[in-house]
């Protein structure tokens, strides 16, 4: 089993906030993280695929970096809106073949 | 491409009877992956596949489970026999790679075990 923390386990927000959360994950063996997005009574879906360290991906309002070397990402919500209230996983792939996900960060965005 | 299906939706069953569920990968995909989501675990990793052979199977919990992908374009889930906690939502996903490219995930079936 791995070790992947993600905080806060949840967070309110109001609509026009920016925020961000974590996830932190032993950084040995580390090949990519990945990052998705589930919206309650839906499925997850993808936002970024991540590799190398120093790695900044961004989609919209939506941004994530990567710390290969100390083991942790994390994912920015500019101007958060009600619709990003969704449930953020991370899943870090480690030595090609194994991979978790996280537990979530719930977030809920107040209009 | 109509992304990857899954059946049934729901699935309602007594305690001891077998269940089978069903994925159907996006074609191309080479790597089919089967989750479960529990409200205790979040979501688990159970079995997944390459190229229809199953690469790591140690999130699968005990022997009543088991999972099978005769071809590329169809796997399966067995739980035989069911129990109660084994009520959740099981997804199916499919991908190019499992390490650098992301994983389409299917509706889920949520099953309940009475």
């Amino acid at each position: 089993i791995l070790n992947v923390e993600q905080s806060p386990q949840s967070l309110h927000v109001q609509e026009g906030d920016s925020t961000n959360f974590t996830c932190s994950f032993p950084s040995s063996n580390f090949y990519a993280l990945h990052w998705y997005r589930w919206e309650t009574a839906k499925s997850p879906e993808a936002l970024f695929v991540m590799t190398l360290n120093g790695d900044e991906k961004k989609k919209g309002r939506i941004s994530a970096t990567l710390n290969t070397k100390e083991g942790y990402s994390y994912l920015y919500i500019k101007g958060s809106q009600p619709e990003d209230s969704a449930t953020y996983l991370c899943a870090p792939n480690r030595s090609g073949n194994q991979f978790y996900f996280g537990t979530g960060t719930s977030l809920t965005v107040i209009p | 491409d109509a992304g990857v299906i899954q059946s049934p939706r729901h699935e309602v069953t007594e305690m001891g009877q077998e269940v089978t569920l069903r994925c159907k990968p996006i074609s191309g995909h080479d790597y089919l992956f089967w989750y479960r989501q529990t409200m205790m675990r979040g979501l688990e990793l159970l079995i997944y596949f390459n190229n229809n052979v199953p690469i790591d199977d140690s999130g699968m919990p005990e022997d009543r489970f088991s999972a099978k992908m005769p071809n590329a374009s169809f796997s399966t889930l067995k739980i035989q026999p069911s129990e109660p906690r084994d009520s959740a939502v099981y997804f199916c996903a499919s991908s190019l790679s499992v390490i650098d490219y992301e994983q389409y995930f299917g509706p889920g079936t949520r099953l309940t075990v009475t």
